[in-house]
């Protein structure tokens, strides 16, 4: 099946500067690959997602990239504020068999400093 | 629309009690899932279903049951409860064939078994 590493686990920056978080994948299946964010005690929510015919996506202050030789793919959130701070979780999802089902990485947890 | 309701929000078992955790969704979507959330782990999949009277497994199905009769609800049991599956347990759903679509997540049932 397919597996996705995340990192890095814990991420610390100045608000105001940039964050780079990484996930790599196993299956080159994969071809759709999601971002969502998670703040303490509430529900995962989907911030942007990317599919394999596509190298990058922005939305605002965020974007993810996707390099499918290598398997992996990365969100960048640029002039970070107070209220970035959550858990980041990276998805990659393939079609094959019944294996149609996102596998998620284990997970960012991203502080912005003020 | 509600979106996505689980209930109950908190419950706590004894070894070897069963449950059921409920699941609706009102936006006529597919594909339904069950993930448990632990520390340091991300999501993983239950069980997922793709339409009324289909189900199949995903990573973590042991000690658990689904069923699909209607569109709108897929309820999750616990056969008999164990510490393991202490958890924090989310249902999302998803339009079409939910693997290339975002997930639309409760808000989460916390479980605790003693």
């Amino acid at each position: 099946g397919e597996n996705v590493e995340q990192h890095p686990s814990t991420l610390s920056v100045q608000e105001g500067d940039s964050a780079v978080i990484k996930c790599t994948y196993s299956d080159s299946a994969s071809n759709y690959f999601p971002w969502y964010k998670q703040e303490l005690g509430k529900r995962p929510q989907l911030i942007i997602d990317i599919r394999s015919n596509v190298g990058e996506k922005k939305d605002q202050r965020i974007a993810v990239t996707l390099n499918k030789t290598a398997k992996h793919f990365s969100l960048h959130i640029t002039e970070t504020q107070p209220e970035d701070s959550a858990v980041y979780f990276c998805a990659a999802s393939h079609p094959s068999g019944s294996a149609r089902q996102l596998t998620f990485g284990s997970g960012t947890q991203l502080t912005v400093l003020p | 629309n509600a979106g996505v309701t689980q209930t109950p929000k908190f419950q706590v078992l004894k070894t070897g009690q069963s449950m059921t955790l409920q699941c609706a969704q009102d936006m006529n979507h597919e594909y339904m899932s069950w993930y448990r959330q632990d520390p340091g782990m991300g999501l993983r999949l239950i069980h997922y279903s793709v339409g009324a009277g289909i189900t199949d497994q995903g990573e973590v199905p042991n000690g658990y049951n689904v069923s699909r009769s209607t569109t709108e609800d897929f309820p999750l049991r616990l056969l008999s409860a164990a510490p393991s599956q202490t958890s924090v347990y989310f249902c999302a759903s998803s339009p079409g064939q939910g693997w290339n679509q975002p997930q639309h997540f409760g808000d989460g049932t916390r479980l605790s078994i003693l």
